[in-house]
């Protein structure tokens, strides 16, 4: 079957201090893979997508970053982070092959203080 | 460029009144089209979706689709709202990119 996950789960960051969050998927190949932010009481902001290995689209030129070193693996990154960068961060995927419908992690709770 | 909107921020309907959610989009092509809801704390769960053939879709809980590709619109029906059905709704259109409308908060009355 196909399952997402997603870690950490709740992470309190400094301001300044480096952020990674990784976001791993089962049970399918060659997924387009996802980062969005969801802001309190507010929708879902796509921050990158991927079609495929090292292929990453940038929506939201901020001092975060994301990686697919493999198939099914994709990172969201930042060298330094800042207060506005807390939020809830989804990973998600969408195959083609499997019904079409977009699957999500649990989600990372970040808080920059 | 690409977008997804939906107009109304919040709406509010008595119990057992018919839904309209609006959901308006931009792209070069036919996108992938969803409807999201959220519950407060919860994740996402789908209604239905979109990607081709019969253009009135049918999805659960009793929510139903329509995609009008003149209007470039995919707008959320519900015949008779449930208080149950308070939640924040999203719309979701995307072909590679899939981007997220702002949500529409429903809130329904006694």
């Amino acid at each position: 079957s196909q399952t997402i996950h997603q870690w950490p789960a709740t992470l309190v960051q400094p301001v300044g201090s480096p952020l990674s969050l990784e976001c791993t998927v089962e049970g399918t190949s060659n997924p387009n893979l996802y980062w969005y932010r969801q802001a309190a009481g507010r929708g879902l902001q796509l921050l990158f997508y991927s079609v495929g290995i090292g292929q990453i689209s940038s929506e939201v030129p901020q001092n975060l970053s994301a990686s697919r070193p493999q198939d099914r693996q994709f990172i969201l990154s930042s060298k330094k982070l800042l207060l506005s960068d807390s939020g809830f961060y989804l990973c998600a995927w969408f195959d083609r092959s499997f019904g079409n419908t977009i699957y999500f992690g649990e989600g990372s709770w970040l808080t920059v203080v | 460029a690409q977008s997804v909107t939906q107009p109304d921020i919040h709406i509010t309907v008595s119990e057992g009144a018919s839904l309209e959610l609006r959901c308006n989009y931009s792209y070069g092509a036919t996108p992938y089209l969803f409807w999201y809801v959220q519950s407060p704390g919860q994740g996402l769960q789908l209604l239905l979706k979109y990607f081709s053939g019969d253009t009135l879709v049918q999805g659960i809980k009793g929510f139903e689709a329509e995609f009008k590709r003149s209007q470039s619109s995919f707008n959320l029906r519900k015949p008779s709202v449930h208080w149950s059905d308070a939640a924040e709704y999203f719309c979701a259109v995307g072909l590679n990119d899939m981007r997220f409308g702002a949500g529409t908060r429903l809130t329904v009355k006694p």
